[in-house]
């Protein structure tokens, strides 16, 4: 079945730390994978997807088709980026998203 | 830039009542969608909507739950019944393709509290 895991529920890190949001996917086909993140009392909003390979915000993430992962990752935290974070994946005829569990990343001073 | 809204932002109903989530997705979107996410859990999808008629829904989305798009501009989820357990953050969701990377838009979430 399809599945989107995100470990971790709380990642907790200091200002100018890097940071890796682990996700791992369960999926037969070829996946379409989405980052999205949701700050304090604002909506889901997109942040990348896999098929542009581009950084947003100074956030990457690659697909890892043997390890089945899509981790997002920032060399350098800002308190800015405390929010909660979605990996999503895009299924099935209709376009429907399966999330993660979500994880939230607090960046302390 | 155009945005999905919803509203109400916050609704609470007594079980067993009738409620009516609103949605207005972005005007020339023709994909749409609610999900939900019951508090401290993931978000799940309930059903997609195209061309005026539910093009999938999960096995969340039972007898109980209804979608129209009654105007062209509002899309609609209904509960016919409400229990305890549907008390949760609803989401809709909008997207002008299918095909490919295509962003879904959301809205900002409607809190229902059913007691």
């Amino acid at each position: 079945a399809q599945r989107v895991t995100q470990p971790e529920k709380l990642l907790s890190v200091f200002k100018g730390a890097p940071v890796e949001l682990k996700c791992n996917y369960s999926y037969s086909g070829s996946p379409e994978l989405f980052w999205y993140v949701q700050y304090s009392r604002q909506r889901l909003q997109l942040l990348l997807r896999h098929i542009s390979r581009e950084s947003i915000k100074g956030f990457t993430a690659d697909l890892n088709k043997g390890e089945t992962s899509f981790h997002l990752k920032k060399p350098f935290a800002q308190e800015e980026d405390s929010a909660m974070y979605y990996c999503a994946l895009k299924f099935g005829n209709t376009g429907k998203l399966i999330f993660g569990q979500g994880t939230t990343l607090q960046v302390k001073p | 830039e155009p945005e999905v809204t919803q509203t109400p932002s916050h609704q609470v109903t007594q079980m067993g009542q009738e409620v009516i989530l609103r949605c207005v997705p972005i005007s020339n979107h023709l994909y749409f969608y609610w999900y939900r996410q019951i508090l401290g859990q993931k978000v799940e999808f309930l059903v997609s909507f195209y061309n005026n008629e539910i093009s999938e829904k999960s096995e969340i989305f039972d007898d109980q739950f209804s979608v129209e798009r009654p105007d062209g501009s509002n899309f609609t989820l209904k509960i016919r019944s409400t229990k305890l357990e549907d008390s949760a953050m609803y989401f809709c969701a909008s997207s002008t393709e299918l095909a490919g990377y295509n962003e879904q838009f959301f809205g900002p979430g409607t809190r229902l509290t059913v007691l």
